[in-house]
């Protein structure tokens, strides 16, 4: 069974700093990879996400990840945040249509 | 894109009382569905899968009992939360696969009192 693990669970960063959410899976097949964004008290909002193809995929808002099988990593990189991008980030992994299985989650604080 | 909706999105109930919880797909059919719960703080954990058709495939530690899922149809699932005690207050998100993606619907917060 594939699992994700964040490695960070809080990143505090200044406004227009570039950041990195790390995001680390294990699986004995091949997975499809994904990003989500969350709000407060609300669901969640796709970012980017991978499925085969160009290892760096780029996505919403600015941001892009870069699958490295070798790693078995796909983090999350924004070269300037803002302070909008204050939220709970998720790193999920999946394979073929089974269940999605998330991290634990990451939180950005971006200060001014 | 693909759009699944839940109702309702918040909802207030006393202990001892069921509360039911719907997800639909808007505008595609969806044979599997998802549900996941997310305590304050923490990520999504997987409750179930429900299956159009057939008996839903709950995680280890669910009570399939206390968390009734119906998939009548292609575009509509249910969670069903029996005798609803303040330890069941959460947040309930739905999800509906297309291929390796999963659309996910807005969520509905559960308080019991």
């Amino acid at each position: 069974a594939q699992s994700v693990t964040q490695l960070d669970s809080q990143v505090p960063v200044f406004e227009e700093a570039p950041v990195e959410l790390r995001c680390n899976y294990s699986s004995s097949v091949s997975v499809y990879l994904f990003w989500y964004v969350q709000y407060p008290n609300q669901g969640l909002q796709l970012l980017l996400k991978y499925l085969s193809g160009s290892t760096l995929v780029k996505g919403i808002n600015g941001f892009e990840a870069e699958f490295n099988k070798s790693q078995t990593s796909f983090h999350l990189r924004k070269p300037s945040v803002h302070i909008s991008d204050t939220a709970e980030y998720f790193c999920a992994v999946t394979h073929n249509n089974n269940d999605m299985r998330f991290g634990a989650g990451t939180r950005l604080t971006v200060k001014p | 894109g693909a759009v699944v909706s839940q109702h309702p999105s918040w909802v207030i109930c006393k202990s001892g009382t069921s509360v039911k919880i719907e997800c639909r797909s808007l505008d595609f059919q969806a044979t599997t569905m998802f549900w996941y719960r997310q305590f304050p703080k923490q990520s999504l954990m997987l409750m179930a899968t429900s299956n159009e058709g057939s008996k839903a495939t709950y995680e280890q530690g669910v009570e399939k009992d206390k968390f009734l899922i119906n998939h009548a149809s292609l575009t509509l699932s249910t969670l069903t939360v029996t005798s609803a005690h303040p330890e069941d207050s959460s947040f309930y998100i739905c999800s509906a696969g297309g291929g390796p993606e999963q659309y996910f619907g807005p969520g509905t917060r559960l308080t019991v009192t």
